[in-house]
Protein backbone atom coordinates (compact mmCIF):
# COMPACT_ATOMS: atom_id res chain seq x y z
CA UNK A 1 0.00 0.00 0.00
CA UNK A 2 0.70 3.31 0.20
CA UNK A 3 2.50 4.85 3.03
CA UNK A 4 4.87 8.25 4.36
CA UNK A 5 7.75 7.58 6.54
CA UNK A 6 9.04 10.66 8.49
CA UNK A 7 12.12 11.16 11.09
CA UNK A 8 11.28 10.82 14.28
CA UNK A 9 11.34 14.26 16.66
CA UNK A 10 11.45 16.45 17.82
CA UNK A 11 14.17 18.01 15.64
CA UNK A 12 15.41 20.75 18.31
CA UNK A 13 17.85 23.02 16.91
CA UNK A 14 19.28 26.70 17.30
CA UNK A 15 18.09 29.45 15.27
CA UNK A 16 19.94 30.12 12.22
CA UNK A 17 20.80 26.01 12.06
CA UNK A 18 20.27 24.95 8.65
CA UNK A 19 17.16 22.11 8.66
CA UNK A 20 16.30 18.64 7.34
CA UNK A 21 13.75 16.57 7.96
CA UNK A 22 13.82 13.43 6.00
CA UNK A 23 10.76 12.06 4.21
CA UNK A 24 10.60 8.64 2.15
CA UNK A 25 7.80 7.15 0.38
CA UNK A 26 6.37 3.89 -0.60
CA UNK A 27 3.50 4.33 -3.49
CA UNK A 28 2.04 2.97 -6.50
CA UNK A 29 2.03 4.72 -9.52
CA UNK A 30 3.64 8.75 -9.65
CA UNK A 31 2.22 10.26 -6.50
CA UNK A 32 1.93 14.32 -5.62
CA UNK A 33 4.49 15.00 -2.27
CA UNK A 34 3.17 17.23 -0.10
CA UNK A 35 4.78 19.04 3.10
CA UNK A 36 2.20 20.42 5.75
CA UNK A 37 2.94 22.95 8.72
CA UNK A 38 0.75 22.98 11.80
CA UNK A 39 1.78 25.38 14.33
CA UNK A 40 0.16 24.73 18.00
CA UNK A 41 -3.55 24.66 18.18
CA UNK A 42 -4.06 25.12 14.14
CA UNK A 43 -4.61 23.15 11.11
CA UNK A 44 -2.39 22.16 8.45
CA UNK A 45 -1.17 25.07 6.08
CA UNK A 46 0.25 24.06 2.86
CA UNK A 47 4.07 24.67 2.93
CA UNK A 48 5.08 23.53 -0.49
CA UNK A 49 4.32 20.54 -2.90
CA UNK A 50 5.60 18.73 -5.99
CA UNK A 51 4.19 16.83 -8.40
CA UNK A 52 6.29 15.17 -10.65
CA UNK A 53 10.19 13.67 -10.48
CA UNK A 54 12.87 16.14 -9.92
CA UNK A 55 10.01 18.94 -9.44
CA UNK A 56 11.71 21.68 -6.42
CA UNK A 57 9.03 22.91 -4.95
CA UNK A 58 9.73 26.05 -2.44
CA UNK A 59 8.24 28.30 0.38
CA UNK A 60 9.29 30.63 3.11
CA UNK A 61 12.97 29.69 2.96
CA UNK A 62 12.08 25.83 2.81
CA UNK A 63 12.90 23.69 -0.06
CA UNK A 64 11.98 19.75 -1.13
CA UNK A 65 13.16 17.98 -4.21
CA UNK A 66 10.60 14.98 -5.36
CA UNK A 67 13.24 12.22 -5.97
CA UNK A 68 12.39 9.03 -7.68
CA UNK A 69 15.26 7.05 -7.48
CA UNK A 70 15.52 7.39 -3.62
CA UNK A 71 11.72 7.97 -3.28
CA UNK A 72 12.72 10.45 -1.17
CA UNK A 73 11.02 14.34 -0.66
CA UNK A 74 13.24 15.53 2.41
CA UNK A 75 12.45 18.98 4.06
CA UNK A 76 15.30 21.48 3.89
CA UNK A 77 15.94 25.28 5.02
CA UNK A 78 19.07 27.20 5.22
CA UNK A 79 18.54 29.40 8.30
CA UNK A 80 15.54 28.34 10.80
CA UNK A 81 13.81 30.93 13.02
CA UNK A 82 12.04 30.68 16.12
CA UNK A 83 9.13 31.30 14.46
CA UNK A 84 9.55 28.03 12.24
CA UNK A 85 8.65 25.72 15.44
CA UNK A 86 5.39 23.45 14.99
CA UNK A 87 4.90 20.07 13.67
CA UNK A 88 5.94 18.78 10.16
CA UNK A 89 4.06 16.82 7.87
CA UNK A 90 5.00 14.88 4.74
CA UNK A 91 2.14 13.73 2.31
CA UNK A 92 1.34 12.18 -0.64
CA UNK A 93 -1.65 11.80 -3.32
CA UNK A 94 -2.02 8.95 -5.89
CA UNK A 95 -5.60 9.71 -6.59
CA UNK A 96 -9.20 9.37 -5.55
CA UNK A 97 -7.97 12.48 -3.45
CA UNK A 98 -6.69 10.58 0.01
CA UNK A 99 -3.89 12.32 1.06
CA UNK A 100 -1.38 9.58 3.18
CA UNK A 101 0.66 11.22 5.68
CA UNK A 102 3.77 10.49 7.86
CA UNK A 103 3.60 10.63 11.56
CA UNK A 104 4.88 14.73 11.61
CA UNK A 105 7.89 15.82 12.97
CA UNK A 106 7.94 18.31 15.86
CA UNK A 107 10.85 21.29 15.23
CA UNK A 108 12.02 22.97 18.50
CA UNK A 109 13.76 26.35 17.77
CA UNK A 110 15.47 27.77 20.18
CA UNK A 111 16.82 31.29 20.48
CA UNK B 1 -10.07 35.27 0.27
CA UNK B 2 -11.40 33.17 3.75
CA UNK B 3 -10.36 29.96 3.78
CA UNK B 4 -11.70 26.53 5.36
CA UNK B 5 -14.26 27.42 7.99
CA UNK B 6 -14.82 24.91 10.70
CA UNK B 7 -17.48 24.70 13.63
CA UNK B 8 -17.80 24.76 16.44
CA UNK B 9 -14.37 24.96 17.22
CA UNK B 10 -14.69 22.31 20.51
CA UNK B 11 -17.49 19.82 21.40
CA UNK B 12 -18.13 17.66 24.39
CA UNK B 13 -20.30 14.83 24.18
CA UNK B 14 -20.45 11.79 26.03
CA UNK B 15 -20.33 8.34 25.31
CA UNK B 16 -23.48 7.01 22.92
CA UNK B 17 -24.26 10.42 22.06
CA UNK B 18 -23.99 12.07 17.96
CA UNK B 19 -22.40 14.79 16.89
CA UNK B 20 -22.42 17.18 13.64
CA UNK B 21 -19.60 18.98 12.48
CA UNK B 22 -19.66 21.80 9.78
CA UNK B 23 -17.37 22.70 7.31
CA UNK B 24 -17.34 25.79 4.59
CA UNK B 25 -14.97 25.13 1.86
CA UNK B 26 -12.62 27.84 -0.02
CA UNK B 27 -14.85 30.03 -2.15
CA UNK B 28 -14.75 27.96 -5.33
CA UNK B 29 -13.66 24.80 -4.07
CA UNK B 30 -16.01 21.74 -4.91
CA UNK B 31 -14.25 18.79 -3.24
CA UNK B 32 -14.59 18.72 0.34
CA UNK B 33 -12.82 15.98 2.94
CA UNK B 34 -12.53 15.11 6.69
CA UNK B 35 -9.78 13.75 8.25
CA UNK B 36 -9.34 12.49 11.79
CA UNK B 37 -5.68 13.40 13.94
CA UNK B 38 -6.11 11.27 17.13
CA UNK B 39 -3.47 10.93 19.64
CA UNK B 40 -1.07 8.06 18.52
CA UNK B 41 -2.73 7.48 15.43
CA UNK B 42 -1.58 10.44 13.39
CA UNK B 43 -3.85 11.63 10.54
CA UNK B 44 -6.49 9.65 9.28
CA UNK B 45 -8.41 10.07 5.84
CA UNK B 46 -12.49 10.44 6.72
CA UNK B 47 -14.45 11.12 3.65
CA UNK B 48 -13.90 12.69 0.39
CA UNK B 49 -16.78 14.82 -1.55
CA UNK B 50 -16.99 15.98 -4.62
CA UNK B 51 -19.92 17.92 -5.85
CA UNK B 52 -22.41 16.57 -3.48
CA UNK B 53 -21.36 13.13 -3.39
CA UNK B 54 -19.55 10.53 -1.95
CA UNK B 55 -16.32 9.96 -3.89
CA UNK B 56 -14.43 7.84 -1.49
CA UNK B 57 -14.12 6.74 2.24
CA UNK B 58 -11.20 6.12 4.27
CA UNK B 59 -11.39 2.30 7.04
CA UNK B 60 -13.61 3.98 9.02
CA UNK B 61 -16.78 2.15 10.59
CA UNK B 62 -20.08 3.31 9.04
CA UNK B 63 -21.39 5.11 12.09
CA UNK B 64 -19.45 7.65 10.70
CA UNK B 65 -21.30 9.81 7.58
CA UNK B 66 -21.83 12.61 6.05
CA UNK B 67 -22.97 14.79 3.45
CA UNK B 68 -22.14 18.00 1.07
CA UNK B 69 -24.82 20.46 0.36
CA UNK B 70 -25.63 22.33 -2.66
CA UNK B 71 -23.14 25.28 -1.79
CA UNK B 72 -20.72 22.78 -1.16
CA UNK B 73 -20.38 23.47 2.10
CA UNK B 74 -20.34 20.09 4.39
CA UNK B 75 -21.29 17.77 7.73
CA UNK B 76 -19.59 14.99 9.41
CA UNK B 77 -21.54 12.84 11.39
CA UNK B 78 -20.49 10.50 13.97
CA UNK B 79 -23.15 8.51 15.95
CA UNK B 80 -23.29 6.21 18.65
CA UNK B 81 -20.07 7.89 20.48
CA UNK B 82 -17.01 6.35 21.55
CA UNK B 83 -13.74 7.17 23.76
CA UNK B 84 -11.74 6.99 21.03
CA UNK B 85 -13.84 8.96 19.10
CA UNK B 86 -12.46 11.70 20.67
CA UNK B 87 -9.97 13.42 18.17
CA UNK B 88 -9.21 16.89 16.11
CA UNK B 89 -11.30 16.83 13.09
CA UNK B 90 -9.76 18.77 10.33
CA UNK B 91 -11.88 19.58 7.05
CA UNK B 92 -10.03 20.70 3.74
CA UNK B 93 -10.89 21.82 0.27
CA UNK B 94 -10.04 21.77 -3.08
CA UNK B 95 -10.37 22.49 -6.63
CA UNK B 96 -13.16 19.64 -7.91
CA UNK B 97 -10.93 17.40 -10.53
CA UNK B 98 -12.70 18.53 -13.28
CA UNK B 99 -10.24 21.27 -12.94
CA UNK B 100 -7.09 19.63 -13.78
CA UNK B 101 -5.07 16.80 -13.01
CA UNK B 102 -6.52 15.36 -9.56
CA UNK B 103 -3.14 14.59 -8.03
CA UNK B 104 -1.79 17.96 -8.23
CA UNK B 105 -4.98 19.79 -6.18
CA UNK B 106 -3.59 20.74 -3.25
CA UNK B 107 -5.85 20.69 -0.09
CA UNK B 108 -6.26 23.24 1.99
CA UNK B 109 -7.23 22.85 5.66
CA UNK B 110 -9.54 24.71 8.40
CA UNK B 111 -8.37 24.48 12.15
CA UNK B 112 -10.53 21.94 13.20
CA UNK B 113 -13.18 20.72 15.53
CA UNK B 114 -11.79 19.37 18.53
CA UNK B 115 -14.13 16.65 19.55
CA UNK B 116 -14.18 15.64 23.00
CA UNK B 117 -15.98 12.18 24.39
CA UNK B 118 -16.48 11.93 28.48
Amino acid sequence: GNSVTQMEGPVTLSEEAFLTINCTYTATGYPSLFWYVQYPGEGLQLLLKATKADDKGSNKGFEATYRKETTSFHLEKGSVQVSDSAVYFCALNTGFQKLVFGTGTRLLVSP
Amino acid sequence: EAGVTQSPTHLIKTRGQQATLRCSPISGHTSVYWYQQALGLGLQFLLWYDEGEERNRGNFPPRFSGRQFPNYSSELNVNALELEDSALYLCASSLSRVHGNQYNQPQHFGDGTRLSIL
